[in-house]
């Protein structure tokens, strides 16, 4: 199975600062990576598909980048909204396996 | 508006059976890959099971083989999960999710708002 590492696993910035999330594969997964956001009490929603694609309807503020085996989520201007955790996940394989998770919480 | 709705969650016995479904609306439900993936209560996700648009194709983690069993009724846009001999481990809110694309590769693009399954005595 393919081993998603996720960094940090919890996280708190002010409003407006830029926060970076990690997600290191245990092998190659060929940008199959998708990030979630699930905020308190809700189910996941989409941010990320193939590494760098923007799901629709999700703010521009977000991004993702990455390659090979590392890859990252990018919170730009911290909004209170942003208060979530966050998940990658692989799809290159089966079984599909998830980072296990970054908490992110407003200063 | 894409909707999937999941029931049938709840209290259940170690060893005992459950059923979930997932009613699914605003899209052409036959089109798509569907899957199911937990969550254990203040854990992370984990991938349970997957179906092809069809039903020909079944995939699971090996820790539900053999005990789960995924399947869907396409006329009644419907995916359900029967669920066997459950263990206290299985205890999670189990979602439905659709898959983006027909690719192997894909993610889920749309999820349920999840059923709570407590496997306790």
């Amino acid at each position: 199975d393919i081993q998603m590492t996720q960094s940090p696993a919890s996280l708190s910035a002010s409003l407006g600062e830029t926060v970076t999330i990690e997600c290191r594969a245990s092998e190659d997964i060929y940008s199959n990576l998708a990030w979630y956001q699930q905020k308190p009490g809700n189910s996941p929603q989409l941010l990320i598909y193939d590494a760098n694609s923007l799901a629709d309807g999700v703010p521009s503020r977000f991004s993702g980048s990455g390659s090979g085996t590392q890859y990252s989520l990018k919170i730009n201007s911290l909004q209170s909204e942003d208060v979530a955790s966050y998940f990658c996940q692989q799809y290159n394989n089966y079984p599909f396996t998830f980072g296990s998770g970054t908490k992110l919480e407003i200063k | 508006e894409v909707q999937l709705v999941e029931s049938g969650g709840g209290l259940v016995q170690p060893g005992r059976s459950m059923k979930l479904s997932c009613a699914a609306s605003g899209f052409t439900f036959n089109n798509y890959d569907m899957a199911w993936v937990c969550q254990a209560p203040k854990k992370g996700l984990e991938w349970v099971a997957t179906i092809s648009y069809d039903g020909s194709s079944t995939y699971y983690r090996d820790s539900v083989k053999g005990r789960f069993t995924i399947s869907r009724d396409n006329a009644k846009s419907t995916l359900y999960l029967q669920m066997d001999s459950l263990r206290s481990e299985d205890t999670a809110t189990y979602y439905c999710a659709r898959r983006a694309t027909g690719f192997i590769t894909t993610e889920f693009d749309y999820w349920g708002q999840g059923v709570m399954v407590t496997v306790s005595s």
